[in-house]
């Protein structure tokens, strides 16, 4: 009954390789985010999708590039894996982001990805 | 532009003592407020939120927040303190110049509860 999962729960890469993070959640809901906390525990969004359409994109490398599938699903893509992308990665979803009323973001346990 | 300043980076407490964290915003709309709490190697969850209903706001595990505008804070209180609260915390405002639902954390606060 995982509400938010994200696989795979650590990647350890080497500088330069490519690699993907999943995120799937079951919640029915229409908007996605990826957040990225870096070594000091700062929180900071990178992307969100509502309902597969893009709405918020910060200034990320373009390295980072999201894909929505579905609304369901919102996986990370991240080309020529450099040392400072070492972080953890985490997924949330919410309630669309347009309809009216608070939307509480739910989140997924994390990614620990460390680069070599 | 919104942000969220948390005073504290480390708060040290006795278990069955009193928590306090402090948070100060900046905000140029009426704010939705949120304190999240991330436990060791877990995703963070919600702890309460402030979406200008009641300015005090009670939460899950007995933690409850007070919205005091003249004073921008939304600091962060328990009556007593439990070893399963050993967490970090952090204090969140919703961007609120658009619809995207864009968080913006503060720096966090690690509590520490000592037996």
């Amino acid at each position: 009954d995982t509400a938010v999962s994200q696989t795979p729960k650590y990647l350890v890469t080497q500088m330069g390789n490519d690699k993907s993070i999943k995120c799937e959640q079951n919640l029915g809901h229409d908007t996605m985010y990826w957040y990225k906390q870096d070594s000091k525990k700062f929180l900071k969004i990178m992307f969100s999708y509502n309902n597969k359409e893009l709405i918020i994109n910060e200034t990320v490398p373009n390295r980072f590039s999201p894909k929505s599938p579905d609304k369901a699903h919102l996986n990370l893509h991240i080309n020529s894996l450099e040392l400072g992308d070492s972080a953890v990665y985490f997924c949330a979803s919410s309630r669309s982001t347009l309809l009216a009323g608070d939307n509480e973001q739910f989140f997924g346990p994390g990614t620990r990805l460390t680069v070599l | 532009a919104q942000s969220v300043t948390q005073l504290d980076s480390h708060v040290s407490v006795s278990e069955g003592t009193p928590v306090l964290l402090r948070c100060n915003y900046s905000s140029s709309y009426s704010p939705s407020l949120f304190w999240y709490v991330q436990h060791p190697n877990k995703g963070l969850q919600l702890l309460l939120k402030y979406t200008s209903a009641a300015t005090l706001v009670k939460g899950i595990n007995g933690f409850e927040a007070e919205f005091k505008k003249s004073e921008t804070s939304f600091h962060l209180t328990k009556p007593s303190a439990h070893m399963s609260d050993a967490a970090e915390y952090f204090c969140v405002v919703r961007h609120g110049s658009s619809n995207t639902g864009k968080l913006i954390f503060g720096q966090g606060t690690t509590l520490q509860v000592k037996p």
